[in-house]
């Protein structure tokens, strides 16, 4: 049973970049019939995709964030990351890391996540 | 972007009921439509994708169906542990997008 497991930083300063990983344990993460995302959730709202990779390296991005957002993998520590620069407020959610079978498939595993608090 | 619609955005029901979320997208989604159940401080659960396949684990009571733009999740003889948040998703195209949510809390 695979797991993920989101770590970082809970506050972040605005202006500076967000950082966040995810460790897949339970599973490899370079098996090529998944893909990893990052999906965030403001306090008392909706959940908003952010974007995802392959262990290729290729990568879709949200294009409300996409300007902000980078994503990668680390195959050799069963990682993958999201860094979103210049954050603002607006910002400030639980972040989730997810897997998902293939595109069209939905997020099958998802982590506990992660509250990330932008202020200073 | 494929935007999702939800309706109701809230109800109210009573254990043992039957209750029908909607989901709505702005363009034609074939099946690739999910859903998710959300409790309180948790992760999102999945309980059906591909609009109406059972995820493994997921009691029968829940039950998806639709294609195209229109779809619904009906869960019947509801059951305490289901008074939750119910979120859809489509799996169609990029950027991937979820329904605003529909809260299920008791009568």
């Amino acid at each position: 049973q695979v797991q993920l497991q989101e770590s970082g930083p809970g506050l972040v300063n605005p202006s500076q970049t967000l950082s966040l990983t995810c460790t897949v344990s339970g599973g490899s993460i370079s098996s090529n019939t998944y893909y990893w995302s990052w999906i965030r959730q403001p306090a008392g709202k909706g959940l908003e995709w952010i974007g995802r990779i392959y262990t290729s390296g290729r990568t879709n991005y949200s294009p409300s964030l996409n300007s902000r957002v980078t994503i990668s993998v680390d195959t050799s520590k069963n990682q993958f990351s999201l860094k979103l620069t210049s954050v603002t407020a607006a910002d400030t959610a639980v972040y989730y890391c997810a897997r998902a079978q293939t595109p069209g498939k939905p997020f099958d595993s998802w982590g506990q996540g992660t509250l990330v608090t932008v202020s200073s | 972007d494929i935007q999702m619609t939800q309706s109701p955005s809230s109800l109210s029901a009573s254990v043992g009921d039957s209750v029908t979320i909607t989901c709505r997208a702005s363009q034609s989604i074939s099946r690739y439509l999910n859903w998710y159940q959300q409790k309180p401080g948790k992760a999102p659960n999945l309980l059906i994708y591909g609009a109406s396949s059972l995820q493994s684990g997921v009691p029968s009571r829940f039950s998806g169906s639709g294609s195209g733009t229109d779809f619904t999740l009906t869960i019947s003889s509801l059951q305490p542990e289901d008074f939750a948040t119910y979120y859809c998703q489509q799996s169609d195209s990029v950027p991937l997008t979820f329904g605003p949510g529909t809260k299920v809390d008791i009568k």
